[in-house]
């Protein structure tokens, strides 16, 4: 069974609206990430948090927020959604406290904003 | 620039040829993680080799830290094997990924 799940699968979205990508990891780790992937760019970080209630800008995380309800659960919430936040986005996770631990990724979820 | 880099950006094999990928990192790295993903797929680990040399069937992966390097070996080519290899090093306090860019595999009859 799946260890890291994501939805929705995929989204489309217009320009402005408010989308919330969800993800859920059954793997027991601390560490949680959300990525982008995108044509020329590869994978790049946006947030990623390392314990519940808390969350730490990545490389990349202008125009969007991050939440943590729970050690399973990682949100990425794009308020104001552009065009230019159309890619595939990626959630993974890790063990806690052993920082270069193999990374597990969910199936993405495809965004189109229109 | 690309921390990163993959090379070849991409490459044609015929069934049962081998495959040599290689990944160069510009700085130094504590861990290095091999991804395959198919066309619209999700990413699948392959190997996670921080250092040193790892087997699983076919594939042989080697991370030579010093040297700031990782290869990917794929014997015995099979078309199945067709998609892109990521290769990605951990760096820092944070255990984030910094990722390549590619190669893309396609194995013909």
């Amino acid at each position: 069974e799946a260890a890291v799940t994501q939805s929705p699968r995929s989204k489309v979205a217009v320009t402005g609206g408010k989308v919330t990508l969800s993800c859920h990891q059954t793997n027991n780790h601390d560490y949680m990430y959300w990525y982008r992937q995108d044509t020329g760019h590869g994978l790049r970080l946006i947030h990623y948090s390392y314990v519940a209630d808390s969350t730490e800008k990545g490389d990349i995380p202008d125009g969007y927020k991050a939440s943590r309800p729970s050690q399973e659960n990682f949100s990425l919430i794009l308020e104001l959604a552009s065009l230019s936040q159309t890619a595939v986005y990626f959630c993974a996770s890790s063990d806690w406290g052993v920082y270069y631990a193999e990374q597990f990724f969910g199936p993405g979820t495809r965004l189109t904003v229109l | 620039g690309q921390q990163v880099q993959q090379s070849p950006t991409s490459l044609v094999l015929q069934e049962g040829e081998n495959a040599e990928l290689q990944c160069n990192f510009s700085t130094s790295l504590n861990s290095m993680q091999w991804f395959y993903q198919r066309p619209g797929g999700s990413l699948i680990s392959v190997f996670y080799n921080p250092s040193g040399t790892k087997q699983s069937g076919r594939l042989t992966s080697t991370t030579v830290i010093k040297e700031r390097r990782s290869s990917l070996h794929i014997s015995s080519s099979q078309i199945t094997d067709s998609g892109t290899y990521l290769c990605a090093m951990g760096t820092g306090n944070t255990g984030k990924l910094i990722f390549g860019l590619g190669t893309t595999l396609q194995v013909q009859p």
